[in-house]
């Protein structure tokens, strides 16, 4: 059975600390592993694909890395703000051919401003 | 910006009735899905849909549920004799290809009662 583990669960960080949470995955048979930002009431929306050992992509304030042989990613934002406020989703996708993003159960971040 | 949209946005239904969810994926997009998000459990896949048949389906998937892309911009999601269990948040994604960002709807909410 493939496991995604997101931790922690939940995250309160006042406005302007930088943070980072951990998504842990299955390091055989890899093929690629999504980070989605989910707000209330909207749709998921993708922030990073990432497939290489060692990448790390950037999209403003917020950045993941990834360790495909010991089965982790992080994500970091700088910085937070308010609007930062979201479930953060990883979800891996299985070597093979499988079109199967299997997902954590997320880590919910709030930032106080 | 091109969006996936989900129709309705939430919906009651009597056990053992039939559904239909709706959506409309991103016109130049070429697989399409369905996921759902039991309240408080990971988001589960349970479809792929490429080149008008079903390309993946997870064990979720069984002869209650159907798909169909009936008019090339509509896709759809039904569900034949609901059960309790299966109130859950159903989200539609579509993508260009394997391994790229998934664009996700809104999500409808179906509850059975």
């Amino acid at each position: 059975i493939l496991n995604v583990e997101q931790s922690p669960q939940s995250l309160h960080v006042q406005e302007g600390d930088s943070t980072n949470f951990t998504c842990s995955f299955p390091s055989s048979n890899f093929y690629a592993l999504h980070w989605y930002r989910w707000e209330t009431a909207k749709s998921p929306e993708a922030l990073f694909v990432m497939t290489l050992n060692g990448d790390e992509k950037k999209k403003g304030r917020i950045s993941a890395t990834l360790n495909t042989k010991e089965g982790y990613s992080y994500l970091y934002i700088k910085g937070s703000q308010p609007e930062d406020s979201a479930t953060y989703l990883c979800a891996f996708l299985l070597q093979g051919g499988s079109e199967k993003l299997v997902f954590g159960k997320g880590t919910k971040l709030t930032v106080n401003p | 910006e091109p969006e996936v949209t989900q129709t309705p946005s939430h919906q009651v239904t009597q056990m053992g009735q039939e559904v239909i969810l709706r959506c409309v994926p991103i016109s130049n997009h070429l697989y399409f899905y369905w996921y759902r998000q039991i309240l408080g459990q990971k988001v589960e896949f349970l479809v792929s849909f490429y080149n008008n048949e079903i390309s993946e389906k997870s064990e979720i998937f069984d002869d209650q549920f159907s798909v169909e892309r009936p008019d090339g911009s509509n896709f759809t999601l039904k569900i034949r004799s609901t059960k309790l269990e299966d109130s859950a948040m159903y989200f539609c994604a579509s993508n260009v290809g394997l391994n790229t960002e998934a664009f996700f709807g809104q999500g409808t909410r179906l509850t059975v009662v």
